[in-house]
């Protein structure tokens, strides 16, 4: 079993939809989560960044990290095509670049 | 704009030469840089981490004589993969953590394609 788990998609849905990309893991001890935005044959855009539980927004991004339940979530509001892209979620148990592990990614397609 | 650089973008080499791809932190020093490896369709993959004025750490199963890392400064590091092999195409990825910012957020550069012929 993977550490993290993240369904690989493709997710595929129309313009304006609401769009939830989940992951899971195993390790209790992760304290950081993170999700990246990668574009074909692009670098990792750092999207959102928590610590530990709760919920945190960003324009039309919402992160939810549910710690008792190992879940995380990526939330989209009325997406775009230019949201089309692979999402990674990535979690560290410190803020250390070098304990950072990633899910699988999920490809999005937002079709217009 | 970008806070990690990375060059070159795109990389075709023949099977046995060397390649050296560079990454630079703009905006900040950085004593640590890590590399990270992706093939189509997978996730990241740590390879090494850069240590400045010192030895990189490198992860298991990761080839130190093939992958040569030198972090000769605080804002450039660089990896080279020696005698290339068409197995070793890949996206190749750093990252940094600025020392100075709350928060120390993870930035990563636009990553490089090396594809061995």
């Amino acid at each position: 079993q993977k550490e993290v788990e993240q369904d690989p998609g493709p997710l595929s849905v129309p313009e304006g939809a609401i769009v939830s990309l989940n992951c899971t893991y195993s390790n209790s001890a992760f304290q950081y989560f993170m999700w990246y935005r990668q574009y074909s044959r692009k670098g990792p855009e750092l999207l959102m960044y928590t610590y530990s539980s709760g919920n945190k927004e960003d324009g039309r991004f919402t992160a939810q990290v549910d710690k008792s339940s190992k879940y995380i979530s990526l939330f989209i509001r009325d997406s775009q095509p230019s949201d089309s892209a692979t999402y990674l979620c990535a979690m560290s148990p410190l803020n250390a670049g070098n304990m950072l592990t990633f899910g699988g990614g999920t490809r999005l397609m937002v079709k217009p | 704009g970008a806070v990690v650089s990375q060059h070159p973008s795109r990389v075709i080499c023949k099977s046995g030469t060397s390649v050296k791809i560079e990454c630079r932190s703009l905006d900040f020093q950085a004593t640590t840089m890590f590399w990270y490896r992706q093939f189509p369709k997978q996730s990241l993959m740590l390879m090494a981490t850069s240590n400045e004025g010192s030895k990189a750490t490198y992860e298991q199963g990761v080839e130190k004589d093939k992958f040569l890392i030198n972090h000769a400064s605080l804002t450039l590091s660089t990896l080279t993969v020696t005698s290339a092999h068409p197995e070793d195409s890949s996206f190749y990825i750093c990252s940094v953590i600025p020392g100075d910012r709350a928060g120390n957020t993870i930035y990563f550069g636009e990553g490089s394609w090396l594809t061995v012929v």
